[in-house]
């Protein structure tokens, strides 16, 4: 079975500061792992994934993450952030491209002018 | 861009009552998904369907539960006597290609309060 763990229930940060949300997974198999949006009053929507190879993975709306499979990680990053980057973020990992996703507990990043 | 669309956004029942929550997938799709999240806690998957079959199930999707496409564009959850713990965000989602990981879009949810 795989879990997801994000550190952070909360990061608050100024616009156009350097973001990280952190995200850690623990699974007895090779997994994929993805990351989430979720703006005020919508469905969630994927902004990045890793599948396979290059373990920096580039997503919309500037955010990277990168695979650490020794640190079993997946944190999410931005150099500068916008007031509109401001929602609720979701790791999540599945064990291949058509199982279920298990989530964390998500991550509200607020960015403050 | 493409939506999965869901009603009622939100929907208050009584505990005992039968609950019926509708979404209407991407009209290409054929993979069809429910996960729920209760306030303050994970988003957890209930079950896939395909080809009117469930494919998976979650050990939470018990005989309370079941799912349907009544029609070639609505995907249906039904609760047939609604609990308590019922209360929840309720997610549908859709892919075109069983890889759904790879592409998965969401509907904005329907929040289910049970009194």
């Amino acid at each position: 079975a795989q879990s997801v763990t994000q550190l952070d229930s909360q990061v608050p940060v100024f616009e156009e500061a350097p973001v990280e949300l952190r995200c850690n997974y623990s699974s007895s198999v090779s997994v994929y792992l993805f990351w989430y949006v979720q703006y005020p009053n919508q469905g969630l929507q994927l902004l990045l994934k890793y599948l396979s190879g290059s373990t920096l993975v580039k997503g919309i709306n500037g955010f990277e993450a990168e695979f650490n499979k020794s640190q079993t990680s997946f944190h999410l990053r931005k150099p500068s952030v916008h007031i509109s980057d401001t929602a609720e973020y979701f790791c999540a990992v599945s064990k291949d491209r058509g199982s279920r996703l298990t989530f964390g507990e998500g991550t509200q990043l607020t960015v403050n002018p | 861009e493409p939506e999965v669309t869901q009603t009622p956004s939100h929907q208050v029942t009584q505990m005992g009552q039968e609950v019926i929550l509708r979404c209407v997938p991407i009209s290409n799709h054929l993979y069809f998904y429910w996960y729920r999240q209760i306030l303050g806690q994970k988003v957890e998957f209930l079950v896939s369907f395909y080809n009117n079959e469930i494919s998976e199930k979650s050990e939470i999707f018990d005989d309370q539960f079941s799912v349907e496409r009544p029609d070639g564009s609505n995907f249906t959850l039904k609760i047939r006597s609604t609990k308590l713990e019922d209360s929840a965000m309720y997610f549908c989602a859709s892919s075109v290609t069983p890889r759904g990981n790879e592409k998965l879009f969401f509907g904005s949810g329907t929040q289910l309060s049970v009194l």
